[in-house]
């Protein structure tokens, strides 16, 4: 059974500092990962996706991925209270994209 | 640009019942699925589609039989609705059928089986 695993939360920040949220996986052969965000009563939205080891920035939000120990996380800096939501870790397994879903991480970012 | 679109975006049915939800995109993607999300558990492929013409069965099929009728649209139907699928319904796009393509989400359809 393919894995992914996030920590529930909640993860409380203050607005400015930087949010942590981690994910590991349990399938080495997996390519490809993605981070999504979820407001309470949302769909979820695309935010991040990364494929190779090491860095990637888009803006606030840095996605840092370590095949060697199966994890991806993802760093949000200058939190916003408008960043207050659920983020999803989704990993690609199999060959026809099927993602497999963490439970996700809480986040809330208080002024 | 609409996305993805799904019908309707909440259902009350009493156990036994059938229904059928609908969904849409209109980005020209090859790949389909059908996702329910239940609170404490993430996402949950139940169907997928990964091209005009094929389906295939996810984590939790039972239960539930998809159509996809055309390019555009993948249909889930309950036949027979029973309590234990009461959650929020996900339908979601992909390009292609790589396992690099990302995936992007319909509003949801929230059903409740009393």
């Amino acid at each position: 059974q393919k894995e992914v695993e996030q920590n529930s939360g909640p993860l409380s920040v203050p607005e400015g500092a930087i949010a942590s949220l981690n994910c590991t996986y349990s399938d080495r052969g997996s390519q490809s990962f993605f981070w999504y965000r979820q407001y309470s009563g949302k769909s979820p939205e695309l935010i991040m996706f990364i494929y190779s080891n090491g860095d990637k920035e888009d803006g606030r939000f840095t996605a840092q991925l370590n095949k060697a120990s199966q994890y991806v996380s993802l760093l949000i800096r200058d939190s916003q209270p408008s960043d207050s939501a659920t983020y999803l870790c989704a990993v690609g397994s199999g060959g026809y994209n099927k993602l497999i879903f963490g439970a996700g991480t809480r986040l809330a970012v208080h002024p | 640009n609409a996305g993805v679109t799904q019908t309707p975006k909440f259902q009350v049915l009493k156990t036994g019942q059938s229904m059928t939800l609908q969904c849409a995109q209109d980005m020209n993607h090859n790949s389909m699925y059908w996702y329910r999300q239940d609170p404490g558990m993430g996402l949950r492929l139940i169907y997928y589609s990964a091209s005009e013409g094929t389906t295939d069965k996810g984590e939790v099929p039972n239960g539930y039989n998809v159509s996809r009728l055309n390019k555009r649209e993948f249909s889930l139907r309950l036949e027979s609705a029973a309590p234990s699928q009461t959650s929020v319904y996900f339908c979601a796009s992909s390009e292609s059928g790589g396992s690099n393509q990302p995936q992007h989400f319909g509003d949801g359809t929230r059903l409740s089986i009393l």
